[in-house]
């Protein structure tokens, strides 16, 4: 089973909202990763958390605020967000960041985000 | 800086035709090499994945493709398309460090002919 579960599909939201994305899995991965993923265009890395600990932080907003309360459990939390700030966000899960076998990340179905 | 290129942005294949997807990389030590296959509005499916070994590796869905370290590349192939390989389909890369998140090209959209 490589099932990332993502929560809720679909979240229409205005500029002054307060709202969470969720990701769950279950399959005692140790690392896991929020993408934003605009339309026509690549995934781009947010954040990566490696066993509950932020690790990397690629120069996100801080409109975006991640949370890891357990090693099968993933947020985003989102405040004050932009209109250009509509995309799919995508999770995904890995082994851990070792190295090799154990970095191959698997995806959510994402969650589509529109900023209204 | 790493990256990786897919050098064409639409592909369109006749059902039943072969099929070849390009993808370059350009690192200092060689990645690990992946393809994922994603369909309108879902997430990303990993279709195989390269890290040493046999430059021909197997994936699902009869997909195949070919690491030529010669030539930086890891070029994606299926000897008969269906109409359901109608997808956009990204080349990734990941350090030898593993530490980072997945390097994309900026993805093939394949269109397939009846």
């Amino acid at each position: 089973d490589t099932e990332v579960t993502q929560t809720p599909k679909h979240l229409v939201m205005g500029m002054t909202n307060k709202k969470s994305l969720k990701c769950e899995q279950h399959m005692g991965h140790r690392a896991m990763y929020w993408y934003k993923q605009k339309a026509k265009k690549p995934p781009e890395l947010m954040f990566v958390y490696s066993y509950e600990k932020l690790s990397i932080n690629e120069s996100v907003p801080s409109r975006f605020s991640p949370e890891c309360p357990n090693s099968s459990l993933l947020n985003l939390h989102l405040h004050a967000l932009q209109p250009e700030d509509s995309a799919l966000y995508l999770c995904a899960s890995s082994q851990d960041t070792s190295g090799g076998t154990k970095n191959i990340q698997y995806f959510g179905a994402g969650t589509r985000l529109s900023v209204l | 800086a790493q990256s990786v290129t897919q050098p064409d942005i639409h592909i369109t294949v006749s059902e039943g035709a072969s099929l070849e997807l390009r993808c370059n990389y350009s690192y200092g030590a060689t990645p690990y090499l992946f393809w994922y296959v994603q369909s309108p509005g879902q997430g990303l499916q990993l279709l195989l994945k390269y890290f040493s070994g046999d430059t021909l590796v197997q994936g699902i869905k009869g997909f195949e493709a070919e690491f030529k370290r010669s030539q930086s590349s890891f070029n994606l192939r299926k000897p008969s398309v269906h109409w359901s390989d109608a997808a956009e389909y990204f080349c990734a890369a990941l350090s030898g460090g593993g530490a980072d998140g997945l390097t994309f090209g900026k993805g093939t959209h394949l269109i397939i002919q009846p």
